[in-house]
């Protein structure tokens, strides 16, 4: 199984500057098709997760463009331009679908106000 | 827009069964493979079974082979997970979870969840 390992999994924040949480796979995730099945998620509090970022770096519609992915074969990064309030006390997960079965699932990180 | 409701979910004692639903619209739902994806209270996310959009292909978890089955019925546009033989670690949230287009299972949106409870 492909393991995900996020860090850091709680990442003290500052409104107005930028976060990054990393996201590192333990084989790389390109694809036969050449495509990298790797995915971000927002979960708030009580709800249901949201997708982010598909494909490591294409930004879903209706996302803020404060938040961005990158990264290639085994390491991946997301970040967030400048933090507002709405992005604190929110678990960010990456979740890769190349090898499977199974999928899997970062542990997540929270964001928290410094 | 891209709809799944699922229900279904409740208390049930250790070694009891329960069958989840999820309800979707919004999309073509007989062109899709679908997921089941859980949340233990307070914990992550992990991945249950993944279903084929012709339902000709299955896969589980480890942890819920054998006793977990999914399936769907295209003609009500509905997927099921078949819970049998629950464990208390099976307590979580369960969420249905629609696959993006492509040859991946990985995931684009998802359902609100429904509780499962398992306490005697």
């Amino acid at each position: 199984d492909v393991v995900m390992t996020q860090s850091p999994l709680s990442l003290p924040v500052t409104l107005g500057q930028p976060a990054s949480i990393s996201c590192r796979s333990s084989q790389s995730l390109v694809h036969s098709d050449g495509n990298t099945y790797l995915n971000w998620f927002q979960q708030r509090p009580g709800q249901s997760p949201r997708r982010l970022i598909s494909k490591v770096s294409n930004r879903d519609s209706g996302v803020p463009d404060r938040f961005s992915g990158s990264g290639s074969g085994t390491d991946f990064t997301l970040t967030i331009s400048r933090v507002e309030a709405e992005d604190v006390g929110v678990v960010y997960y990456c979740m890769q679908g190349t090898h499977w079965p199974p999928i899997t699932f970062g542990q997540g990180t929270r964001l928290e106000i410094k | 827009q891209v709809q799944l409701v699922e229900s279904g979910g409740g208390v049930v004692q250790p070694g009891g069964s329960l069958r989840l639903s999820c309800a979707a619209s919004g999309f073509v739902f007989s062109g899709y493979g679908m997921n089941w994806v859980r949340q233990a209270p307070g914990k992550g996310l992990e991945w249950v079974a993944f279903i084929r959009d012709d339902g000709t292909y299955r896969c589980y978890a480890d942890s819920v082979k054998g006793r977990f089955t999914i399936s769907r019925d295209n003609s009500r546009n509905t997927l099921y997970l078949q819970m049998n033989s629950l464990r208390p670690e099976d307590m979580a949230v369960y969420y249905c979870a629609k696959k993006e287009p492509g040859p991946s299972p990985i995931i684009d949106y998802w359902g609100q969840g429904t509780l499962v409870t398992v306490s005697s």
